[in-house]
């Protein structure tokens, strides 16, 4: 039974759009919230991750929004471009488990021309 | 830094057989695991270790032994490979901190028949 779970499992957007891409979790101990992206052939990568004593944080085109009392965190991808077509992953951890990740199952982004 | 190398990039097995998968880092990290993918699961932690002589198991240990003889090295051994061990394997390393990114190597295809 996934501990985190991640919607939708694909998603196409047209250059220029938004991507969005939700994960539920219900391990109110979960502490560290990242989200990494996975190419064809190639192993995930980290890609952005929050804490939850904030609500958001940006880096680039990239947005983590978090609602602690939800349990529910999001990805937003601003200004969706072709390089950005990958599996992005959500998970989960918590430092008193040696900060093992739970991961979500997965989104497939496509962004066409 | 070569960073995390994982061998072979792909390896047919019969079902029985056994073999090692090869995984290490240059990273002098204290943190390594295996992963394994599969479609509309994400990944799924099998074994881990927070340092040399230091194992422990994951969400689906079975088949699968690790050992961690030295901070660099962590091989996963399948004793008797099964068709339901058909899967891509992803090692990680990271240092101590449950915060700090968590590095993949490029990932092991491995099919069982």
């Amino acid at each position: 039974q996934q501990q985190v779970k991640q919607s939708p499992q694909s998603l196409i957007v047209q250059k220029g759009g938004i991507s969005i891409i939700n994960c539920a979790y219900e391990n109110t101990a979960f502490d560290y919230f990242p989200w990494y992206q996975q190419f064809p052939g190639k192993g995930p990568a980290l890609l952005i991750a929050i804490r939850p004593d904030v609500s958001e944080k940006k880096e680039g085109r990239f947005t983590i929004s978090f609602n602690k009392s939800a349990k529910q965190f999001s990805l937003h991808i601003m200004d969706s471009q072709p390089g950005d077509s990958a599996t992005y992953f959500c998970a989960a951890s918590m430092a008193d488990s040696w900060g093992k990740l739970q991961f979500g199952a997965g989104t497939q982004v496509v962004v066409t021309p | 830094n070569a960073g995390v190398t994982q061998t072979p990039k792909f390896q047919v097995l019969k079902t029985g057989q056994s073999m090692t998968l090869q995984c290490a880092q240059d990273m002098n990290h204290e943190y390594m695991s295996w992963y394994r993918q599969d479609p509309g699961m994400g990944l799924r932690l099998i074994h881990y270790s927070v340092g040399a002589g230091i194992t422990d198991q994951g969400e689906v240990p079975n088949g699968y032994n690790v050992s961690r003889s030295t901070t660099e090295d962590f091989p996963l051994r399948l004793l008797s490979a099964a068709p339901s061990q058909t899967s891509v394997y992803f090692c990680a390393s990271r240092q101590a901190s449950s915060y700090n990114e968590q590095f993949f190597g490029p990932g092991t295809r491995l099919t069982v028949l």
